[in-house]
């Protein structure tokens, strides 16, 4: 079953305004990854984090690997209208090459 | 690079029929995997092969068949079709080293309706 909860499940923002999500797990995860999923594609890796209490960018987008290592928090500053779709989080399980995803947060964004 | 390429990109089957979506990449990644999207509940893992001719199942297997016999082709097998295996199903593809296999490139999807 799903080992990683997502919140919020769905946002509705105004253009501008900055975004944060999380990912808890009552699992220890190594590895967090935050993936976009536009509409009708297929997601992409945006940032990946391999060690706990790791802070990491891109653009205008910041991640974080929590300290415990079983929550991870995904930020996106002054957001735009392409900034629109799902972001999911995922780790690999501890055992086997399996990765696992969260169930998404639904980004909209009014211009 | 064409990166991972996935066909059908629509498909509407009858109960009980049979099909296989194709799934191709061009990046000599070691590791690819089929997964399953449906609403509300993200993305499931279907199966996963680390190399040619080694295959597992993921976290929902029944009802689907894979195999890998090239590096590049990694097809999903339904065998015989049911409406709960109506959803959108994304191939994925790492270089599967040293914990590389989690930076996957996924494929633009197959939306499968099972009538």
């Amino acid at each position: 079953g799903q080992q990683l909860n997502q919140s919020p499940q769905s946002m509705f923002i105004q253009e501008g305004e900055d975004v944060s999500m999380n990912c808890t797990s009552s699992s220890i995860f190594n590895t967090w990854l935050w993936y976009k999923q536009d509409p009708g594609e297929g997601p992409v890796l945006l940032i990946a984090l391999y060690k706990a209490g790791e802070l990491t960018s891109n653009g205008r987008l910041t991640a974080q690997f929590g300290i415990t290592r079983k929550d991870s928090f995904l930020n996106i500053s002054a957001s735009i209208p392409s900034d629109v779709g799902i972001y999911f989080c995922a780790g690999p399980l501890r055992y086997g090459n399996k990765l696992v995803f969260g169930a998404g947060t639904i980004l909209r964004v009014k211009s | 690079n064409a990166g991972v390429t996935q066909t059908p990109k629509f498909q509407v089957l009858k109960t009980g029929q049979s099909m296989t979506l194709q799934c191709a990449q061009d990046m000599n990644h070691e590791y690819m995997s089929w997964y399953r999207q449906d609403p509300g509940m993200g993305l499931r893992l279907i199966h996963y092969s680390v190399g040619a001719g080694i295959t597992d199942q993921g976290e929902v297997p029944n009802g689907y068949n894979v195999s890998r016999s090239t590096t590049e082709d990694f097809p999903l097998r339904l065998l015989s079709a049911a409406p709960s295996q109506t959803s959108v199903y994304f191939c994925a593809s790492s270089y599967g080293a040293g914990g590389l296999y989690n930076e996957q490139f996924f494929g633009p999807g197959t939306r499968l309706t099972v009538l």
